[in-house]
């Protein structure tokens, strides 16, 4: 099974408006992190957000947003009045066994934002 | 301004020939990863490292790769004998453990033909 499902393979939003990318986990951990990594068109990878899962808010991080539901294993990525370059590859992972492991990513959303 | 350092950025090499990927973390990071970026299969982990051992390397093909960290600001990816499957991109993060991110570095795009 797969541990991250990201299930949007692409999304299409206008400029300004605010996104949501979907993520759900499958873990029987209960000390596990989640992360939001953004890969633009140059290739890096680039450290959006962090939620632990002993995190009583959501977290934030300037205009993103994670909105994390435990019960539902869920940890979506919000991104709010995006930009165009916003426009890119955006990956959920998990990291599980209170930091022991590696990181498990998902197969990314395609977001391209336009004008 | 830290940043993870990789070095090739881009290598083109033939079918059977060795390939040394190299990574400098972070100073004063003490986990190292190294991860692997193809179409098909996404992001998948080879190995990481923490205070220099290696955990994990359960991701990788055990007969034609090897990953080192032969001292704190160094890690090493080979590959020998390299195959037209290994073309790929190859990322190296590394991080404070625990639940704290792991910073990327650029990437070695890696072509075997």
């Amino acid at each position: 099974a797969q541990k991250i499902t990201q299930t949007q393979p692409g999304m299409f939003v206008q400029e300004k408006e605010a996104v949501t990318l979907d993520c759900t986990y499958d873990t029987s951990d209960p000390s596990y992190g989640l992360f939001w990594y953004k890969q633009p068109s140059s290739g890096e990878m680039i450290f959006l957000i962090y939620q632990g899962s002993y995190d009583q808010q959501n977290a934030t991080e300037g205009r993103y947003s994670l909105n994390f539901q435990k019960a539902r294993k869920s940890a979506n990525l919000v991104i709010s009045a995006s930009q165009l370059g916003d426009s890119a590859m955006y990956f959920c992972a998990m990291r599980e066994g209170g930091g022991a492991d590696g990181l498990t990513f998902g197969k990314g959303t395609h977001l391209i934002i336009q004008p | 301004d830290a940043r993870v350092t990789q070095t090739p950025r881009h290598k083109v090499t033939e079918m059977g020939q060795e390939v040394t990927m190299r990574c400098q973390p972070i100073l004063g990071h003490n986990t190292v990863f190294w991860y692997r970026q193809t179409m098909m299969q996404g992001l998948e982990l080879l190995a990481y490292f923490r205070n220099r051992a290696p955990l994990d390397d359960s991701g990788m093909p055990k007969d034609r790769f090897s990953a080192e960290m032969p001292d704190a600001t160094l890690a090493t990816l080979k590959i020998q004998p390299s195959e037209p499957r290994d073309s790929a991109v190859y990322f190296c993060a590394s991080g404070l453990g625990e639940n704290t991110e792991a910073f990327f570095g650029q990437g070695t795009r890696l072509t075997v033909v």
